[in-house]
């Protein structure tokens, strides 16, 4: 089945650090990936839809300069979380969508991400 | 009134019982049904996914799909141990600006209990 890969599966860093999120999708090109938040007991809420090779569309609220979404390659969209401070603690999940089958998503395991 | 509507339980129930998940949504245009599976501190897993009304089967799952009373439900037989998670439904548009986008229900946490 369809593969994506999120690294790093946790990272701790102190306030004011930037840290970058990786999603690749292993087996198949993607050339949508989204990125969600997850709080705790909480569903996934949508932050953006990351298209290849051009600008990610944010969703309301949710500040373009504070997380850089990059969309280089058909396998990869990165996720960067600028001057991180406690309150952006939280687990990032993305998922890519698969042109092949039915156009539907495939999540990553997420990453936790824990500022300090 | 939320798009989508999922009672967040929790729901216990002893090994082997039938399970029943469902969610209600408000919005006509959701066309694409879909459930996953969440292992805690894990990303969803693709269980089930429907388009038409009526019943789809897979194993020990069944999902079930009612678009005139816009009512999905995921049903699952002999549960197990394993089958401990948290159940999302999902679903989205079937074509337009976004249509790619799925919306969430706030997702149902399941304990068997052996």
């Amino acid at each position: 089945g369809a593969v994506v890969s999120q690294h790093p599966s946790r990272v701790i860093c102190k306030s004011g650090t930037s840290v970058k999120i990786e999603c690749r999708s292993l087996d198949f090109q993607a050339t949508t990936m989204f990125w969600y938040r997850q709080f705790p007991k909480q569903s996934l809420m949508l932050m953006a839809t990351s298209n290849e090779g051009s600008k990610a569309t944010y969703e309301q609220g949710v500040e373009k300069d504070k997380f850089l979404i990059n969309h280089a390659s058909l396998t990869l969209s990165t996720l960067t979380v600028t001057s991180a401070h406690p309150e952006d603690s939280s687990f990032y999940i993305c998922s890519a969508r698969d042109d092949s089958y039915y156009s539907e998503q495939f999540f990553g395991p997420g990453t936790r991400l824990t500022v300090l | 009134q939320k798009e989508v509507e999922q009672d967040p339980g929790p729901l216990s129930v002893p090994e082997g019982a039938i399970v029943s998940l469902n969610c209600t949504y408000s919005n006509s245009a959701f066309q694409y049904f879909m459930w996953y599976r969440q292992y805690s501190r894990k990303g969803p897993e693709l269980l089930m996914y429907t388009y038409s009304s009526g019943n789809k089967e897979d194993g020990r799952f069944t999902a079930q799909v009612d678009k005139s009373s816009k009512y999905i439900s995921l049903f699952i037989r002999d549960s197990q141990p394993s089958d401990s998670a948290t159940y999302l439904c999902a679903m989205r548009r079937d074509s337009g600006a976004g249509s790619y986008q799925l919306t969430f229900g706030k997702g149902t946490k399941l304990s068997v209990i052996p």
